[in-house]
């Protein structure tokens, strides 16, 4: 089991510019989750599907951010245009089910946003 | 709703001492709580979970925590602790199947030599 696959690794790129970070959850996991994290807010749930529908988006910081799931094996999250204040650590993580399931966790995505 | 509070944002402590990572928990229904570590450059990784039954839940890597209802903490604790433990520790809760993991701010554990 390859587990949670995400790409790129790092993303640099310059304010203004349209971002997209990649996941492979885990095969058979149901649902998938985004997550950000950064020194100032933490680690923030921005977005999960279940059953590749999303289910809460209520943490998606705003119209710039876009996420989707066109099917059991792929998600995207999009920033168009970014914006510095956007650089931190994205983390994709899938389960079995949401809720008493262990959630598995991929390396992250480090974005700097220049 | 529910909410998650992590006392310590950091904990010094020596090598092959004990050490206990406080977590409380607020919520008005029945929860299931996790901790998790997070080594530096990595994501986060399960240490252990309470769902039901014993209240004294043992995980990976020779920790532990305890559900304590009436209390409504899940701390986390290891009698003897490594360098290698050294990392930032997450504790988090959720309702039931349908509901997202709530985290707390996490705890650094700093372990010397």
């Amino acid at each position: 089991d390859a587990g949670v696959i995400q790409s790129p690794r790092h993303e640099v790129t310059e304010m203004g510019q349209e971002v997209t970070l990649r996941c492979k959850p885990i095969s058979g996991h149901n649902s998938l989750f985004w997550y950000r994290q950064t020194m100032m807010r933490g680690l923030e749930l921005l977005i999960y599907f279940n059953n590749n529908v999303p289910i809460d988006d209520s943490g998606m910081p705003e119209d710039r951010f876009s996420a989707k799931m066109p099917n059991a094996s792929f998600s995207t999250l999009k920033i168009q245009p970014s914006e510095p204040r956007d650089s931190a650590v994205y983390f994709c993580a899938s389960s079995p089910d949401s809720g008493r399931n262990e959630q598995f966790f991929g390396p992250g995505t480090r974005l700097t946003v220049l | 709703a529910q909410s998650v509070t992590q006392l310590d944002s950091q904990v010094p402590v020596f090598e092959e001492a004990p050490v206990e990572l406080r977590c409380n928990y607020s919520s008005s229904v029945s929860v299931y709580l996790f901790w998790y570590v997070q080594y530096p450059n990595q994501g986060l990784q399960l240490l252990l979970k309470y769902l039901s039954g014993s209240t004294l839940v043992k995980g990976i890597n020779g920790f532990e925590a305890e559900f304590n209802k009436s209390q409504t903490s899940f701390h986390l604790r290891k009698p003897s602790v490594h360098i290698s433990d050294t990392a930032e520790y997450f504790c988090a809760v959720t309702r039931g199947n349908t509901d997202k993991l709530i985290f707390g701010t996490g705890t650094r554990l700093q372990v010397f030599p």
